[in-house]
């Protein structure tokens, strides 16, 4: 069975710092990971995703996650963090099986103080 | 193109009643799915579909029913709304190649069951 964990449910950091949200993954074969951003009455949108090849993945908005297959993580960081950045932000992990489904952690809530 | 539209965007049911929640997609994706979000929660699937005529339960499928008689549209049905099922309605469609597992999402449905 696949799953996520998202440690942190709710993390708050002041503008201009960094910022670190935690993922874990459980998945039997080669995991699909994607990080979505929602804001308040939004919908998802995909802020990065691994398939494969090099581990460390670029996003939209300044962001980026490391792939560690040894510690089953997917850790979202980005250097700077801007007020627009608060948001609700959720791991997800899929792949080719399974009918392509994915399975969504339950969210980390991200608030910038000013 | 419009990639996953989602009617209505809201919709405020009395206990009891049924409705659908359509759902579309214009890039003639093969996998189809629905997802509910609740409050605070990440996202939960409902039904999925891998191909006109093929649908599969997900995870929380009590009180709904689908169908996907074309490629396009994939409704969700609600017979006998309950309180239980007021909610946050998302749609998503991807592709059947490999490597491309990236979920596109509709804008959601808000539905409230009073």
């Amino acid at each position: 069975a696949q799953s996520v964990t998202q440690p942190d449910i709710h993390i708050t950091v002041s503008e201009g710092a960094s910022l670190e949200l935690r993922c874990n993954y459980s998945y039997g074969a080669t995991p699909y990971l994607f990080w979505y951003v929602q804001s308040p009455g939004q919908g998802l949108q995909l802020l990065l995703k691994y398939f494969s090849g090099d581990t460390l993945v670029q996003g939209i908005k300044g962001f980026e996650a490391e792939f560690k297959r040894s510690q089953s993580s997917f850790n979202l960081r980005k250097p700077s963090v801007h007020w627009s950045d608060a948001a609700e932000y959720f791991c997800a992990v899929g792949g080719d099986t399974n009918a392509g489904k994915s399975t969504f952690g339950d969210g980390t809530t991200l608030t910038v103080k000013p | 193109n419009a990639g996953v539209t989602q009617t209505p965007k809201f919709r405020i049911l009395k206990i009891g009643q049924s409705m659908t929640l359509q759902c579309t997609q214009d890039m003639n994706h093969n996998y189809m799915y629905w997802y509910r979000q609740d409050p605070g929660m990440g996202l939960k699937l409902i039904y999925y579909s891998v191909g006109a005529g093929i649908t599969d339960k997900g995870e929380v499928p009590n009180g709904y029913n689908v169908s996907r008689s074309t490629t396009e549209d994939f409704p969700l049905r609600l017979e006998l709304a309950a309180p239980s099922q007021t909610s946050v309605y998302f749609c998503a469609s991807r592709g059947l190649a490999v490597g491309t597992d990236t979920q596109y999402f509709g804008p959601g449905t808000r539905l409230t069951v009073l």
